[in-house]
């Protein structure tokens, strides 16, 4: 059965910090998805990671795909209170089978 | 990406009654997907619900409880039935392409 693991599952950081979200799977997949969700929200599409060494930027997020190493991270640069929220990686060896970590509830402070 | 909409987008039942979600999808789709997310959880699959088949269910997921009419494609419905409190969570259907899925705004449900 596929496991997914995300740590940690609670992050409190500063603004202007930086950190990374670990994402580690245990089967063989070669598609890797990054959501957002805000309290009271659906889930917003953040990364879609479908290659070895795939890496991908949108702003002060960064992800990366370790398929070897079924892993991948999520890097924070410069934290700002926007990015407050919580982050689901999401594996998903088919299309038709998405298994979601437990989630990340990120914190920004001033 | 496709744009998906759910009604209710939330409600409050009582036990031992019912209630049936709809998924509306601006276009045409073959697979979509109905997902559970309780309270401060991660999302759990409940069924796949592809056109012209009966619904697949995961593993703690049943018909009795969580009926699934797939009409079409562009529109699903998710009833819960016979409802618990254990049964208040935000209840998401998506959409997939070949690449990724697409969610909806999702139904909070709170039973009483």
């Amino acid at each position: 059965e596929l496991k997914v693991e995300q740590n940690p599952l609670f992050l409190s950081m500063q603004e202007g910090k930086n950190y990374t979200i670990y994402c580690n799977y245990s089967t063989t997949s070669d598609r890797l998805y990054w959501y957002r969700q805000d309290p009271g929200k659906s889930l917003e599409s953040l990364f879609v990671l479908l290659s070895n060494g795939a890496v991908k930027q949108e702003g002060r997020l960064m992800a990366s795909l370790d398929t070897k190493a079924r892993l991948s991270t999520l890097h924070i640069t410069a934290a700002v209170h926007d990015l407050s929220a919580t982050y689901f990686c999401a594996v998903a060896p088919d299309v038709d089978d998405m298994r979601f970590g437990a989630g990340t509830r990120l914190t920004v402070k001033p | 990406s496709a744009v998906i909409s759910q009604k209710p987008s939330r409600d409050i039942c009582q036990r031992g009654t019912s209630l049936t979600i709809q998924c509306q999808v601006d276009s045409q789709v073959t697979m979509m997907f109905w997902y559970r997310q309780q309270p401060g959880q991660s999302l759990t699959l409940i069924a796949t619900a592809n056109q012209g088949s009966e619904a697949t269910y995961e593993s703690g997921f049943v018909i009795d409880k969580f009926p699934i009419s797939r009409p079409n494609l562009t529109f699903s419905t998710l009833t819960v039935s016979n409802m618990s409190p254990e049964d208040s969570s935000i209840y998401l259907c998506s959409v997939g392409d070949d690449y990724e899925q697409y969610f909806g705004p999702g139904t909070r449900l709170t039973v009483t």
